[in-house]
């Protein structure tokens, strides 16, 4: 069964601390990796986007990494800072051909940065 | 560049009526995608549209359609609303098909059903 499952659930962190999300996925053939954020009420927006021969994306404070072989993402937050508050969703890309690629969601991971 | 806009942001209803929910994709974006947003279920895709053709259905009561005109900008109709159908309601373009490429979200429409 194609799935995808990230952890933790929530995280509470002090503002300047790093943290790391993580993201374990079932789906095949694999297309590609997302990571999104997305503030509470808002529409998700893309960090990262990784292929099959990526295995480590930046996006400033952001650093995404995949291991395709054990099926793992991470997303690690440098310097944390209150703007990051946020839920964090993982996004698995089935390749089906040119173009029905099927996507897989997991339920986030809600990061909250105190002061 | 303007960005993916959906209207209305937001939308009071109540059990038994339908509602029409409306996507503007960035300009020259050919596909259009339509997912649920609850708490408890995350993200639930719907449906994508790919130059006014349904390339793509997820597991979804017939109730829930849709359509894209030859401009691009897509439509969601919810018919026979029920409580369950709550939730925020988002759509994405991109370029091309959605598991392909960037895909961009708009703001999404938080529809409640009373």
């Amino acid at each position: 069964k194609n799935q995808v499952e990230q952890s933790p659930q929530s995280l509470i962190i002090l503002e300047g601390k790093n943290c790391t999300l993580q993201c374990n996925y079932t789906v095949s053939p694999f297309s590609n990796l997302r990571w999104y954020k997305q503030d509470t009420g808002r529409g998700p927006v893309s960090l990262t986007i990784m292929t099959f021969s990526e295995n480590t994306k930046s996006n400033g404070r952001y650093t995404a990494t995949l291991d395709a072989d054990t099926k793992q993402s991470s997303l690690h937050i440098t310097a944390s800072q209150l703007s990051d508050s946020a839920s964090y969703i993982c996004v698995v890309s089935q390749d089906r051909g040119s173009t029905l690629g099927r996507l897989y969601f997991g339920r986030g991971t809600q990061l909250t940065v105190w002061p | 560049k303007a960005g993916v806009t959906q209207t209305p942001r937001y939308l009071i209803k109540t059990r038994g009526q339908q509602v029409t929910l409306s996507c503007s994709p960035i300009s020259g974006h050919r596909s259009v995608s339509w997912y649920q947003q609850t708490p408890g279920q995350g993200l639930q895709f719907l449906f994508e549209y790919f130059s006014e053709t349904q390339r793509n259905k997820g597991n979804f009561p017939g109730r829930f359609s849709g359509r894209q005109f030859s401009n691009s900008r897509s439509e969601m109709n919810v018919s026979t609303l029920e409580l369950g159908d709550s939730a925020l309601y988002l759509c994405a373009s991109s370029w091309d098909a959605f598991g392909n490429t960037e895909a961009f979200f708009g703001q999404g429409t938080r529809l409640t059903v009373v």
